[in-house]
Formats: structure tokens, C-alpha cells, sequence
């Protein structure tokens, strides 16, 4: 079976870093996604990947760059991490085209701003 | 506005009680739906999808849509406290890559 690796699990970070979370996935999907999620609410889409060296924003791409150097992988970095901020950033991947099925989730990058 | 509203925020059921999740959509472009659940300190697993207005049964498990006034809901019967966990609708259009997520429903299965 297929799986969604995200590194690093959790990171500190301080005010004005740059701080790059990366995703791994090894099921041959075309689309990658970068979610933000903050405490107990919903997601919201930051950026996404419909195939290599593809980028589209999402509705919260400011703030962030991200990167899809390879079919399997897809990097998000916080240009300027916010002082107190804490949020988990989620990747998922899916068959590109395909309404049918449901994207896939890893299990996240807890993020901590000191 | 968000473009997904869920209610209600939170929600508490005894074990063996029906627990039931609304979305409703404000963008008329949105034809296919997903509920996902998530347990705490995992990722979000998809539980099941819904294309067509009318009901779908996984299980214990039903999804209800109505394309019409946009609103698609979740119903959980016989609830089990491995059912506590916060539950997203989420919606696509068609030809779209973006997945747009509801704000989210915290279950609590009380034993």
C-alpha cells in the first residue's frame, strides 16, 4: 500500500524564519495539495500541484511558496513565520482528473512559532 | 463568507444514539461531496463520498444530498465512542482540483 510521509512531524520555529516542511508521496499521484489547518477547524487550501513543476494558489497562498520538483514530492515553505502562530499543515495527494476520489492525507507538520 | 458552511461546531450523542452533520454550499458549482473524519493527532481519512442527490448507505454510515438547495448531510446510527472526532464535509467542482472543506464537527461519543 501507498502512504503520505511528512517530515518533519513537528517543528519550532522563531518570529521571522524561514521554515520548509516537505511531502513525500509513493502512490504515482498527479495532484498535491497543502492544507492549513488551525486548532479543532477546518482546512484551508494554501497550494496545489496538478503535476511536476505545476503551481496553483489556493485561498491562503500568502505568506507561503511552495515547490514540485518531482511527480512524488511537493515542499511548502513559510516565507516569514508569525510570532505565536501554531497551526498543522497537511499534504494530500490524488489522481489528477479524477472528481471520483477523495484526496489522501498524511498526518501532518505540527508547527509552533516562538 | 466561507464557501462551505457546517453545522453544528460540536456535538454529543450517548453510545448507541444517531448523530447527524449538515453542510450547505453557497457556490452552485459544486457537484461532488466527501465527508472525512479525523481522530486526534491523524491526518483526515475520507469516509465516504456522494455525487447524486439522494441518500447513500456505507454501514452505519448515511450521506443525504440535495443539489437543489445545496445542502448535503452525514447521519451516524448507533454511535460508538470510536466515532468521537472531528468530521469535514468538503466539495469540488467538476474539472476542479480544489478540495474546499467545511469549518468542521467535533464528535463526542459518550459512553
Amino acid at each position: 500500500g501507498g502512504i503520505i510521509t511528512q517530515t518533519p512531524k513537528f517543528l519550532i520555529g522563531q518570529e521571522g524564519q524561514k521554515l520548509t516542511l516537505k511531502c513525500q508521496q509513493n502512490f504515482n499521484h498527479d495532484t498535491m495539495y497543502w492544507y492549513r489547518q488551525d486548532s479543532g477547524k477546518g482546512l484551508r487550501l494554501i497550494y496545489y500541484s496538478i503535476t511536476e513543476n505545476d503551481l496553483q494558489k489556493g485561498d491562503l497562498s500568502e505568506g507561503y511558496d511552495a515547490s514540485r520538483e518531482k511527480k512524488s514530492s511537493f515542499s511548502l515553505t513559510v516565507t516569514s513565520a508569525q510570532k505565536n502562530e501554531m497551526a498543522v499543515f497537511l499534504c494530500a495527494s490524488s489522481i489528477q482528473g479524477n472528481n471520483n476520489q477523495a484526496p489522501l492525507f498524511g498526518e501532518g507538520t505540527r508547527l509552533s512559532v516562538l | 463568507q466561507q464557501k462551505v458552511q457546517q453545522s453544528p461546531e460540536s456535538l454529543s450523542v450517548p453510545e448507541g444514539g444517531m448523530a447527524s452533520f449538515n453542510c450547505t454550499s453557497s457556490d452552485r458549482n459544486f457537484q461532488y461531496f466527501w465527508w472525512y473524519r479525523q481522530h486526534s493527532g491523524e491526518g483526515p481519512k475520507a469516509l465516504m463520498s456522494i455525487f447524486s442527490d439522494g441518500d447513500k448507505k456505507e454501514g452505519r454510515f448515511t450521506a443525504h444530498l440535495n443539489k437543489a438547495s445545496l445542502h448535503v448531510s452525514l447521519h451516524i446510527r448507533d454511535s460508538q465512542p470510536s466515532d468521537s472526532a472531528l468530521y469535514f464535509c468538503a466539495a469540488s467542482s467538476s474539472g476542479s482540483w480544489q478540495l474546499i472543506f467545511g469549518s468542521g464537527t467535533q464528535l463526542t461519543v459518550m459512553p
